[in-house]
């Protein structure tokens, strides 16, 4: 079966410092890899994605994550964060067979100043 | 340009009732998805609409769960008699092609509350 896991309900860091998110997958096949941010009562909105090639992807707001094959893990991270990063991230995978996208439970991040 | 929206973003229900929850995807875009959000979980899937085509409902929680997109563009996701575990954020997506690599691009949901 196809799963997501978040090991982490809730993530703190100082604002300024780096922040990593994690994020595990279980697929057959090749997995394509999404993070999503969710601010309250807002939309889910697209952070980015890993297809194929390079395994540092960067994406919205200074984002970035990178994808670990023997690992299976797309860790979403940012060298410095910011307090209005606070929101909460889901990770998410797709895959050749499907089109859903599965989700992890999501990570709260709060950051602090 | 326009985003997903969705209509109502608030419903409130007695259990029974029928309701009817409307998404206006991105124009153009060829594949639109329903998910349900429960309180403090990721998105689950519901089902998949390829143009007016219904690929995939499968995720759809029983019988009383019916989705449409007859025109290939406004999808409605409709709920009879609605039941205390109906209650969840139902969430719109629109993506431009078919295919798993598409990013999907989220409407603000709707918030369903079954009393």
């Amino acid at each position: 079966a196809q799963s997501v896991a978040q090991p982490e309900d809730q993530v703190n860091v100082a604002e300024g410092n780096p922040l990593t998110v994690k994020c595990t997958y279980s697929v057959s096949g090749n997995p394509y890899l999404f993070w999503y941010v969710q601010y309250p009562n807002r939309g889910l909105q697209f952070l980015l994605k890993y297809i194929t090639g390079d395994n540092l992807v960067k994406g919205s707001y200074g984002f970035e994550a990178e994808f670990n094959k023997s690992q299976t893990s797309f860790h979403l991270k940012k060298p410095s964060a910011l307090v209005s990063d606070s929101a909460l991230y889901f990770c998410a995978v797709s895959h050749d067979s499907n089109y859903q996208l599965i989700w992890g439970a999501g990570t709260k991040l709060i950051i602090k100043p | 340009g326009a985003g997903v929206s969705q209509s109502p973003r608030y419903k409130v229900a007695k259990r029974g009732q029928d309701v009817a929850l409307r998404c206006d995807p991105i124009s153009g875009h060829v594949s639109l998805f329903w998910y349900q959000q429960a309180l403090g979980q990721g998105p689950e899937f519901l089902t998949y609409f390829q143009n007016e085509a219904q690929l995939d409902k499968s995720g759809l929680p029983s019988d009383r769960f019916f989705a449409e997109r007859p025109e290939g563009s406004v999808s409605t996701l409709k709920i009879q008699r609605t039941q205390q575990e109906d209650s969840a954020v139902y969430l719109c997506a629109s993506s431009l092609h078919r295919g798993p690599t598409d990013t999907q691009y989220f409407g603000p949901g709707t918030r369903l509350t079954v009393l």
